[in-house]
């Protein structure tokens, strides 16, 4: 079966860390750039990060730029994102998914969701 | 960044009805359109890849088309399954952007 299971969450005060990580089973984790989508609590879905097959390009989005780093184990199958001076507005459930297609670079369809792992920001 | 506009915020329906959302780009983005649905409390779902392709095990009763910049996703014949909300998402370019979702009630 294939699946993705997030696992880091939790709550932090403003200013702090945090790493999530993202174990995959299932398929062959190292021909597919991964990524995390996070969702706000009742809100939308936002892109925040992207890694190649490679683990040596990466993306993030402009909201955590510069806070996160994105990495990938692709003889554990695993990936993370460590997250620094956090703030309220970065409180999410955050998804580990994988790309769709394993040509595409970080433009791509997900077609894997875990389950999220709940980050909330507060003192 | 492009930016993806769906219509309508939210939607009443019910059993056996049939309903379109619609999506607009803010620029071309050819076919790279894809949608998911997402009940409360769970991850979102696949269900169409390049606007139009079915992923693997979906319903036939979802269907998706367009190009260019306006994209739709109908359910015909709906069940209380599909009571859910739906976003888009381009996947023509990075940042892949998201619709701010329909959310398909009762």
């Amino acid at each position: 079966e294939v699946q993705l299971v997030e696992s880091g969450g939790g709550l932090v005060q403003p200013g702090g860390s945090l790493r999530l990580s993202c174990s995959a089973s299932g398929f062959s984790f190292s021909s597919y750039a991964m990524h995390w989508v996070r969702q706000a609590p009742g809100k939308g879905l936002e892109y925040v990060s992207a890694i190649a097959t490679n683990g040596r390009s990466t993306y993030y989005a402009d909201s955590v730029k510069g806070r996160a780093t994105i990495s990938r184990d692709n003889s554990e199958s695993t990936m993370s994102l460590q997250m620094s001076s956090l703030r309220p507005e970065d409180t999410a459930v955050y998804y580990c998914v994988k790309g769709f297609d394993s040509s595409s670079y970080f433009a791509d369809a997900f077609d894997i969701w875990g389950q999220g792992t709940m980050v909330i920001v507060s003192s | 960044d492009i930016q993806m506009t769906q219509s309508p915020s939210s939607l009443s329906a019910s059993v056996g009805d049939r309903v379109i959302i619609t999506c607009r780009a803010s620029q071309s983005i050819d076919r790279y359109l894809n949608w998911y649905q997402q009940i409360p409390g769970k991850a979102p779902k696949f269900l169409i890849h390049s606007a139009s392709s079915l992923q693997s095990g979906v319903p036939s009763r979802f269907s998706g088309s367009g190009s260019g910049t306006d994209f739709s996703l109908t359910i015909s014949n709906l069940q209380p399954e599909d009571f859910a909300t739906y976003y888009c998402q381009q996947s023509f370019t990075t940042p892949n952007t998201f619709g701010q979702g329909t959310n398909l009630e009762v």
